[in-house]
């Protein structure tokens, strides 16, 4: 069965710190990973979009990273922001064309506190 | 701001009422595609359509129903409401069918509430 599952559910940290965010998949044929970054109450924003051939990808403080044997993928924000408050949803996308290839996490909600 | 806008940005209406979400996508992208998210939950597909015709159906209900113009903007009508039917619809636009890599750019999203 195709699922997404992300680590943890919540996490809150102090501004200025380090966290990582957990993607476990099974979904197949992977085809590419993306991580979305969703405000409360906002459409998600693409942070990155990874493929098979790639392990690690960065957007300003934010790295991805992919394990594509062990099918896990990690979020790393670096320097924490307020601004980082915010979902961080994890999507898998099979090797098949149509919408209905894609599969959502449930997403990691980060508070950063002062 | 992805480009893509969505109207209404909040509805309030009844249980058994029929309401009608619209949605135009970034100049350019020919694929519409619809989501909703419950309160606390994922995002769930509903539908997507490419250049006007129904491309992939994902968990949508009976009740609900969709469509893609000639312009392109496209509309999700939802009928008979529930209570449950409360949440946020997203729409999200990509520039081909869904293909490989093909990015998708979000709405601001339309908040339903049924009383």
């Amino acid at each position: 069965k195709n699922q997404v599952e992300q680590s943890p559910q919540s996490l809150i940290i102090l501004e200025g710190k380090n966290c990582t965010l957990q993607c476990n998949y099974t979904v197949s044929p992977f085809s590419n990973l993306r991580w979305y970054k969703q405000d409360t109450g906002r459409g998600p924003v693409s942070l990155t979009i990874m493929t098979f051939s790639e392990n690690t990808k960065s957007n300003g403080r934010y790295t991805a990273t992919l394990d594509a044997d062990t099918k896990q993928s990690s979020l790393h924000i670096t320097a924490s922001q307020l601004s980082d408050s915010a979902s961080y949803i994890c999507v898998v996308s099979a090797s098949k064309t149509g919408a209905n290839n894609l599969f959502f996490g449930t997403g990691t909600r980060l508070t950063v506190i002062p | 701001d992805s480009g893509v806008t969505q109207t209404p940005k909040h509805l309030i209406t009844a249980t058994g009422q029929r309401v009608t979400l619209r949605c135009s996508p970034r100049s350019g992208d020919l694929s519409v595609y619809w989501y909703q998210q419950s309160l606390d939950q994922g995002l769930q597909f509903l539908i997507q359509y490419y250049n006007g015709e129904e491309r992939a159906k994902g968990n949508i209900l009976e009740r609900f129903s969709a469509q893609q113009f000639p312009d392109l903007h496209s509309e999700l009508n939802l009928s008979s409401l529930e209570l449950g039917d409360s949440a946020l619809y997203f729409c999200a636009s990509s520039i081909y069918g869904g293909a490989l890599g093909d990015e998708q750019y979000f709405g601001p999203g339309t908040r339903l509430t049924v009383t």
